[in-house]
């Protein structure tokens, strides 16, 4: 079974408007850990968002918003004033405890296109 | 800004072949992973590894794999006999501190693009 579900495949959106990648994620542990990571073309894996289980309140990290919503178990992130730039994969990520240690699973990834 | 540095950024190797991917983490931090991500599709995880040892290993991780911290600056993974699948890019990562929540924010390196002909 899926443990991050990332339902679009591709996303375009004009330049300066705000855009939202949806995630879902299945788990029983209730201590979990929600990040968001962009992957340009040139490979690298940037760190975006972090969303804590047990937080209270949406994160936010200047253009990058988490839309936390535990029940329906959604992580969304929500770019606002889209940028050229952002062009770029995006992937929702999971932090759970293993057997052992703590692992993270990825989503498939949304590709986001901003247009000019 | 410290970062996590791998080498080679680009390995090719002959099927069956060994290959050892470098990593060298952020220094003071604990907890290391390998990743892997075949061209177009999701990040994978391979295997974490702690206090000198491996903490979690997904089914991808059989025992052509292996890590090793073998001083105290390197972490590397090794493919015993590579298949043609092992093509990919691989990422280490590493975290501050010890795993005691599930919040530590994953520093990458940016990869190794490994491809076995």
């Amino acid at each position: 079974a899926q443990k991050i579900t990332q339902t679009q495949p591709g996303m375009f959106v004009q330049e300066k408007e705000a855009v939202t990648l949806d995630c879902t994620y299945d788990t029983s542990d209730p201590s979990y850990g929600l990040f968001w990571y962009k992957q340009p073309s040139s490979g690298e894996m940037i760190f975006l968002i972090y969303q804590g289980s047990y937080d209270q309140q949406n994160a936010t990290e200047g253009r990058y918003s988490l839309n936390f919503q535990k029940a329906r178990k959604s992580a969304n992130l929500v770019i606002s004033a889209s940028q050229l730039g952002d062009s770029a994969m995006y992937f929702c990520a999971m932090r759970e405890k293993g057997t052992g240690g703590f692992k993270t699973i990825f989503g498939a990834g949304t590709r986001l296109f901003v247009k000019a | 800004e410290p970062e996590v540095t791998q080498t080679p950024s680009h390995q090719v190797t002959q099927m069956g072949q060994e290959v050892i991917l470098r990593c060298v983490p952020i220094s003071n931090h604990l907890y290391f992973y390998w990743y892997r991500q075949i061209l177009g599709q999701k990040v994978e995880f391979l295997v974490s590894f702690y206090n000198n040892e491996i903490s979690e290993k997904s089914e991808i991780f059989d025992d052509q794999f292996s890590v090793e911290r073998p001083d105290g600056s390197n972490f590397t993974l090794k493919i015993r006999s590579t298949k043609l699948e092992d093509s990919a890019m691989y990422f280490c990562a590493s975290t501050f501190g010890a795993p005691v929540s599930s919040y530590n924010e994953q520093f990458f390196g940016p990869g190794t693009r490994l491809t076995v002909l």
